[in-house]
């Protein structure tokens, strides 16, 4: 069954330091991967997608994400962390490619200390 | 422009009764999918809207249904409430059927008694 492993619940980073939010995925084909980000009381907000191409993917908010096939991962990266990117992230995978039929994992809390 | 709103923004219910939770989608939008999320877990999807008829299901009872309307807007009804349906319910939107982007609402926040 697909599946979709966030192992880290809660990170804590410094303001202006990099971070990297792992995610791991177990699926039968090449999936559509995505990164959201979840701030309190508000919904998800899509932080950038990975279809087939480049392996590196940019997205919104200065992040991206690279996605190993070998590896079944696809981690997040921001090169320095500003005290707004304190939220919940969340990576998915459309279970069945093309139907956005999304498996989320639980989610890697992030906090920033100033 | 208006994104994904939803109503009402919380709701308390007691075991065994039925609640609706209402969802407009963006603009331009006429694909819907709902989806719960359990405190402290990702979104679990529950089913997707389009042309007014459910497409695709989750892993979740009958208990769980719901409607479209000609405007797009969508319904998400539970009947026969559990304490474990206590949860955020999470509505979004996207321009077709097969897109690559969702547009989530703010969610519903259901406790149930």
């Amino acid at each position: 069954a697909q599946s979709v492993t966030q192992p880290d619940i809660h990170i804590t980073v410094s303001e202006g330091a990099s971070l990297e939010l792992r995610c791991n995925y177990s699926y039968g084909a090449t999936p559509y991967l995505f990164w959201y980000v979840q701030s309190p009381g508000q919904g998800l907000q899509l932080l950038l997608k990975y279809f087939s191409g480049d392996t590196l993917v940019q997205g919104i908010k200065g992040f991206e994400a690279e996605f190993k096939r070998s590896q079944s991962s696809f981690n997040l990266r921001k090169p320095s962390v500003h005290w707004s990117d304190a939220a919940e992230y969340f990576c998915a995978v459309d279970s069945t490619s093309g139907t956005y039929k999304y498996i989320f994992g639980t989610g890697t809390r992030l906090k920033v200390l100033a | 422009d208006a994104g994904v709103t939803q109503s009402p923004t919380h709701l308390i219910k007691t075991r065994g009764q039925q609640v609706t939770l209402r969802c407009s989608p963006k603009s331009g939008h006429d694909t819907v999918s709902w989806y719960q999320q359990a405190l402290g877990q990702g979104p679990q999807f529950i089913f997707q809207y389009y042309e007014e008829e459910e497409r695709q299901r989750g892993n979740f009872p009958d208990r769980f249904s719901g409607h479209q309307f000609p405007n797009y807007s969508s319904e998400l009804n539970v009947n026969a409430l559990l304490l474990g349906d206590s949860a955020l319910y999470l509505c979004a939107s996207s321009p077709a059927r097969f897109t690559d982007t969702q547009y989530f609402g703010p969610g519903t926040r259901l406790t149930v008694l």
